[in-house]
């Protein structure tokens, strides 16, 4: 089990491109969770899956961005249309319902994106 | 205002000192609460849980929930300069929720 791996780890682009990240959770891990952190703060939720079902999305989390988990495997989060706001670290983490203790979720080191 | 709130730091101790962290949460719905432990570069990694109101010891760590008055906190005996990281409270709603997370407190500790 090599944990959860994120790609890339690190993205630089201009504003108004479109970047995708990958997240790899834990095999036989079925919740997956997107989170957003910036310097200083704590990470802040974006999206969760359970298996393919996407259970949740933030309020705060506008229509450039989407994410998906096609077969629950892997997930992929792209931002379209990209500004600068949008530079920070996005977290990936997987828990798994069947063990492991409450609210245990294994994240990965994250991809940081910073929008120039 | 924010779900959990925790005061960001940052704190400085020496080595062997007891160190305090706080938060508080306003929603009277969770249930379950925790302790993340973030170095730097790294992703956060849970350190312990709490269900509702009461303490809870591991090794040199204790936490402790004040349902009644929406206080958690996070007592370290003993630091060591190996605990210096960021430590994040985090809230649930019920298992398999999503986590709600504090703004984090960034400790150092000195040797």
């Amino acid at each position: 089990d090599t944990g959860v791996s994120q790609d890339p780890r690190h993205k630089i682009t201009k504003r108004g491109q479109n970047v995708t990240f990958r997240c790899d959770p834990i095999s036989e891990h079925n919740r997956l969770y997107w989170y957003r952190q910036t310097l200083g703060q704590g990470p802040e939720f974006l999206t969760y899956f359970q298996n393919e079902a996407q259970l949740e999305k933030s309020r705060l989390l506008s229509d450039r961005f989407s994410a998906e988990r096609p077969k629950g495997s892997f997930s992929t989060l792209e931002i379209q249309r990209t500004e600068q706001g949008d530079s920070a670290m996005y977290l990936c983490a997987s828990s798994s319902l069947a063990g492991g203790e409450v609210g245990e979720l294994f994240f990965g080191e994250g991809s940081r994106l910073t929008v120039l | 205002q924010k779900e959990v709130e925790q005061d960001p730091g940052p704190l400085s101790v020496p080595e062997g000192a007891i160190v305090s962290l706080n938060c508080t949460y306003s929603n009277s719905a969770f249930q379950y609460f925790m302790w993340y432990r973030q170095y730097s570069r790294k992703g956060p990694e849970l350190l312990m849980y709490t269900y509702s109101s009461g303490n809870k010891e591991d090794g040199r760590f204790t936490a402790q929930v004040d349902k009644s008055s929406k206080y958690i906190s996070l007592f370290i005996r003993d630091s060591q300069p190996s605990d210096s990281a960021t430590y994040l409270c985090a809230s649930l709603y019920n298992q398999g929720g999503k986590l709600i997370f504090g703004q984090g407190t960034e400790l150092s500790v000195k040797p």
